[in-house]
């Protein structure tokens, strides 16, 4: 079965770390997105992807850094500069850049040690 | 400002009862209107949404969902709740159709009583 697989399921950064967030998906989608949750909110989205060596910021992109690489992955990178990390991470797909997210993965879970 | 409101943090009913959840926007024209569902420690799954046409909307595990244009909102609604409907759901709304423009409501936590 298709769908978006991110790893790991939780992670911990140290003081002064960057951690990068794995994003893959198998559903052949152009579109890539990157989200965060925290207790009590709503989504905000940190980048976004249509295409392929393409990527845009959010609301939220500050601390954050992406890549675009390959069609299928789309990893996150929290540097040191994200003050205030913790949350939990979500990566999502659709088949195009005119469509909604369509799909998500299980998110991944960072907390500062 | 544009904003989603969903006003209930956390809803509690009996399985077999009937459920609304309640979602309003704060935006000049028609926006694009979805509904996602949250497992714990999961993903989001679209259940319904609303770009045009009838204002009834139906969607995935029996879901329904009525676009009020006067009252700028975008209600969920199931008949009847099973134990396995206990989530977080969330509102979402775009002003043009797109992910980037997308802004999620803060979500309502279901809990189903036995």
């Amino acid at each position: 079965d298709g769908g978006i697989t991110q790893s790991p399921k939780y992670l911990f950064r140290k003081e002064g770390q960057n951690v990068t967030l794995s994003c893959e998906q198998n559903l052949n989608h152009d579109a890539m997105y990157w989200y965060r949750q925290d207790p009590g909110q709503g989504l905000r989205l940190i980048y976004y992807s249509q295409i392929v060596n393409d990527f845009q910021k959010g609301d939220i992109a500050e601390g954050y850094s992406v890549s675009r690489e390959k069609k299928e992955s789309f990893p996150l990178t929290v540097t040191s500069a994200q003050k205030n990390p913790t949350a939990f991470y979500l990566c999502a797909s659709s088949i195009s850049q005119g469509d909604q997210p369509q799909h998500f993965g299980d998110g991944t879970r960072l907390s500062i040690l | 400002a544009q904003s989603v409101t969903q006003p209930d943090i956390h809803i509690t009913v009996s399985e077999g009862a009937s459920l609304e959840l309640r979602c309003n926007y704060s935006y000049g024209a028609t926006p694009y209107l979805f509904w996602y569902v949250q497992s714990p420690g999961q993903g989001l799954q679209l259940l319904l949404k609303y770009f045009s046409g009838d204002t009834l909307v139906q969607g995935i595990k029996g879901f329904e969902a009525e676009f009020k244009r006067s009252q700028s909102s975008f209600n969920l609604r199931k008949p009847s709740v099973h134990w396995s409907d206990a989530a977080e759901y969330f509102c979402a709304v775009a002003l043009v159709q797109g992910a980037q423009k997308l802004v999620f409501g803060q979500g309502t936590r279901l809990t189903i009583n036995p």
